[in-house]
């Protein structure tokens, strides 16, 4: 039972235009969700997050969406890099729950 | 000035043996993790510790002992190693309170030939 889901295992994105990661998830006791980075070998880093009172978090070129409504957000990276190349894992977490992530959406951004 | 380092990072093991992985963070944090991330890639939290007290244990083999000797170490003891022990290991840590994020370590090959 899949409670953070990452529907599209790939993306392919031109460098300089938009990248947009999307992520729903099933559990409405979810209050916090974060976007973490992942290079090859090495571990999850920590990219950005956003509390379930705001609908909007933005960090440079990183902004993460929360509509709750629909339980899903999503990252958009403008513009992409090629360094922006990385799995990107979606993770939940509420009061008592343990973090949930989803299973990653591997990002390649053309030079 | 690694924040949350573990070892080994690969590690090719026979069947049936017994092996273990050690984590340390030096970040001060009073919460760490050990998750798995499968042949399917999913991240899977195992285990969780808070000052050295499991808190959270989820359906993981008993074959799977943490011992956390101290709040800045969380190792991980597999006994019996079977082929679907085969994955990435995380440890991860995090000062407990709402928003406060987990860091990971780099990870932890493990290959049961």
């Amino acid at each position: 039972d899949q409670q953070v889901k990452q529907n599209s295992p790939s993306l392919s994105v031109q460098e300089g235009r938009i990248s947009i990661l999307n992520c729903d998830y099933t559990n409405s006791m979810f209050d916090y969700f974060l976007w973490y980075k992942k290079y090859p070998a090495e571990g999850p880093t920590f990219l950005i997050s956003i509390s379930s009172i705001k609908d909007k978090n933005e960090d440079g070129r990183f902004t993460v969406f929360l509509n709750k409504s629909a339980k899903h957000l999503s990252l958009h990276i403008v513009p992409s890099q090629p360094g922006d190349s990385a799995v990107y894992f979606c993770a939940a977490s509420g009061r008592g729950t343990p973090l949930v992530f989803g299973k990653g959406t591997r990002l390649s951004v053309i030079a | 000035d690694t924040a949350v380092s573990q070892t080994p990072k690969y590690l090719v093991t026979q069947m049936g043996n017994d092996k273990s992985i050690k984590c340390e963070q030096n970040l001060g944090h009073d919460t760490m993790y050990w998750y798995k991330q499968d042949s399917k890639k999913f991240l899977k939290i195992m285990f969780s510790y808070n000052n050295k007290e499991l808190i959270i244990n989820e359906t993981v083999p008993n074959r799977f002992s943490p011992k956390s000797p101290d709040k800045a170490h969380l190792n991980l003891h597999i006994n019996s190693l079977e082929l679907g022990d085969s994955a990435v290991y995380f440890c991860a840590s995090r000062e407990t309170g709402r928003g406060n994020t987990i860091y990971f370590g780099e990870g932890s090959w493990l290959t049961v030939v």
